[in-house]
This record gives structure tokens, C-alpha cells and sequence, in this order.
């Protein structure tokens, strides 16, 4: 079946321009997952978003960066005002519901490159 | 908050010999330990897993272990190949929790 898509793959923007990148998660997957991912710096996580509960904003870096999930399927990241070390591969990853972790099934990114 | 430390941070081997790769992780609760590998390019994608209540796992040349006193898991590749070389990321999560804390990446370098 389908994976997890994301768009777009690539986007570059101007500094202090706003972006949206999408997330198409696999379906019938209750949770989806916002992951940032910098040279060096491994998988960061940014918000998490389980079925119509209040979603996990922990990992947001500051108030520039939020996200929505309509209809418990798509979900928005959207960076406002971006800045150069907002450069990086922005990652989805979607899970099936259940007690505790579950395998995380993750989107092939969108690579965003802010000059 | 969860804190996974992750080593080495580059791991070059020849084609054939085993490779080890280390993480330790902070919270005692913490009862998921999975392992993602990801090719240059490519999303990550779940290789091996473990839960707190097996102290190893095996699946053909790849396996893990866990020692919960200590906290610290690892993951034994044996027999590499070319294909193996990729950035492999350990994780936790701890009971109750769905999201996961990564450790920072290993590069692994198979030579042949």
C-alpha cells in the first residue's frame, strides 16, 4: 500500500518568507509525527499528534513553527518568518494507535533551504 | 526529559567483520528501544526492535541487547556488507509514550 508522502521534496525560500510542508500519512494511521533533521544532528523531534487528542508541541523551537492535522489524516508544518538555521530535512512519520511505541513509518522529507 | 547518547558518531569496517554500535539512555521508564537505519538519500526505516522485558533479539546478521541496570542498549551487526553502510540512529521511549528520542547516528562504512 501507500507510504507516507510528503511535499514538496524540495523548497527554497527567502529568509523571513513563510513555508508549509505537507504530510500525507498512511492511512488508518492515528498518529503522525513532525521530525527535524540537521547535518550532524540526528532526528529531532518537533510535535506529535495522536487521533483528536491535544498534540504534543514539546519539540517546537520557538514560536515561529506550528502545525495542524485536519481530519485526523493531513497534517501542516508551517514556519513563519524563516531563518537560515531553519535549513534542514523536515521529516513525517506516521503509527498506528496502541499502548506505548509503535514502528514509526517515516515520509522521504522535504528538504528546506532558507537563503 | 529522555536523553540518548549514541557511539561512535562514524564506524568505518571491512566487508565481514562485525560492528558494534553503543547508545545509553537516561530514563529509567523508558521500556522501547528501536533501531532505524538510513540509507544516504533515503528515509529512515525500522530495522530491529526491543522491549524491556528480553534482554536480546535476534533477526539473521542483526541483533540487539539490553541491559536495563546499566541503560544501555546496543546493536551487533556480523558478517558485513557493502549494503550494510548506511547512518543507523538508536532510540527510546518510555511507558505510556508514543514519541521517541534519538540518539544522534552512527555512519557506518562497509569496505569491500
Amino acid at each position: 500500500g501507500a507510504g507516507v508522502s510528503q511535499s514538496p521534496s524540495n523548497k527554497v525560500t527567502e529568509k523571513g518568507k513563510d513555508v508549509e510542508l505537507r504530510c500525507d500519512p498512511i492511512s488508518g494511521h492515528t498518529a503522525l509525527y513532525w521530525y527535524r533533521q540537521s547535518l550532524g544532528q540526528g532526528l529531532e523531534f518537533l510535535i506529535y499528534f495522536q487521533g483528536n487528542s491535544a498534540p504534543d508541541k514539546s519539540g517546537l523551537p520557538s514560536d515561529r513553527f506550528s502545525a495542524e492535522r485536519t481530519g485526523g489524516s493531513v497534517s501542516t508544518l508551517t514556519i513563519q518568518r524563516t531563518q537560515q538555521e531553519d535549513s534542514a530535512v523536515y521529516l513525517c512519520a506516521s503509527s498506528q494507535t496502541g499502548t506505548g511505541a509503535r514502528e514509526q513509518y517515516f515520509g522521504p522529507g522535504t528538504r528546506l533551504t532558507v537563503t | 526529559g529522555e536523553n540518548v547518547e549514541q557511539h561512535p558518531s562514524t564506524l568505518s569496517v571491512q566487508e565481514g567483520d562485525s560492528a558494534v554500535i553503543k547508545c545509553t539512555y537516561s530514563d529509567s521508564a523508558s521500556n522501547y528501544f528501536p533501531w532505524y537505519k538510513q540509507e544516504l538519500g533515503k528515509r529512515p526505516q525500522l530495522i530491529i526492535d526491543i522491549r524491556s522485558n528480553v534482554g536480546e533479539k535476534k533477526d539473521q546478521r542483526i541483533a540487539v541487547t539490553l541491559n536495563k541496570t546499566a541503560k544501555h542498549f546496543s546493536l551487533h551487526i556480523t558478517e558485513t556488507q557493502p549494503e550494510d553502510s548506511a547512518v543507523y540512529f538508536c532510540a527510546a521511549s518510555r511507558t505510556g509514550y508514543s514519541t521517541l528520542t534519538f540518539g544522534k547516528g552512527t555512519m557506518l562504512l562497509v569496505s569491500p
